[in-house]
């Protein structure tokens, strides 16, 4: 079965400055997709980001970037320029190619500090 | 609608009593999710309806636990006899189509509290 770990419980970061979240997963299959969602306090998950696991190249959303590295199924979002916005609990998921549901980490609570 | 809408947005019940969770997905989409987040811990998937085929009922983690979906449109997840553990909130999604392009968007959730 597939399984997605996220090692950080909580970030912060400084207004304006950069911020890396961490997230591992482990499948057996070739082919899949992989997300980051925030979910403000309103609870209304918002999908920030998506990568292919045949695009070599990481995907990029204006200020968020991810490190995909498929060897290492390590999959990081990088938020540059953080915004007091930004605080939230953000979710790494993963999704089998033609498959449905989506499996999730535990979740890393970003604060941002102004 | 607009996006993705859920009822009631909380809901307090007593431990034994039945509740009716109410999902209504964006209009068209064939797909719909339901997902359950308890405190501290991520979405697990519970159930999973596509059109008229026979739902993925693989996350739901007891027989108390059921969900409809009537004229591919409204679910009801339905829980019987509920536990303090089913406490967490329940979110729904929907997607277009199954597949590649298929992002699912999802709900405000129903936090229920059973006491």
């Amino acid at each position: 079965a597939q399984t997605v770990t996220q090692s950080q419980p909580e970030m912060s970061v400084q207004e304006a400055e950069t911020v890396t979240l961490s997230c591992t997963y482990d499948t057996s299959e070739s082919d899949y997709y992989l997300f980051w969602y925030k979910q403000p306090p309103s609870r209304q998950m918002i999908l920030v980001i998506r990568q292919e696991a045949y695009k070599q190249q990481n995907a990029t959303e204006n200020r968020f970037s991810v490190n995909f590295q498929k060897a290492a199924k390590s999959f990081s979002l990088k938020i540059s320029d953080s915004q007091l916005g930004d605080a939230a609990m953000y979710f790494c998921a993963y999704r089998m190619e033609y498959g449905n549901k989506l499996v999730f980490g535990a979740g890393t609570i970003l604060r941002v500090k102004s | 609608g607009a996006g993705v809408s859920q009822s009631p947005s909380n809901k307090v019940t007593e431990k034994g009593k039945d509740v009716e969770l109410r999902c209504d997905p964006i209009s068209g989409h064939t797909a719909l999710y339901w997902y359950r987040q308890s405190l501290g811990q991520g979405l697990e998937f519970l159930i999973y309806f596509q059109g008229n085929s026979a739902p993925d009922k693989s996350g739901l983690p007891s027989d108390r636990f059921s969900a409809e979906r009537t004229g591919g449109s409204v679910s009801t997840l339905t829980i019987q006899r509920t536990q303090q553990e089913d406490s967490a909130v329940y979110l729904c999604a929907s997607s277009l189509v199954q597949g590649i392009n298929n992002e699912q968007f999802f709900g405000p959730g129903t936090r229920l509290t059973v006491l």
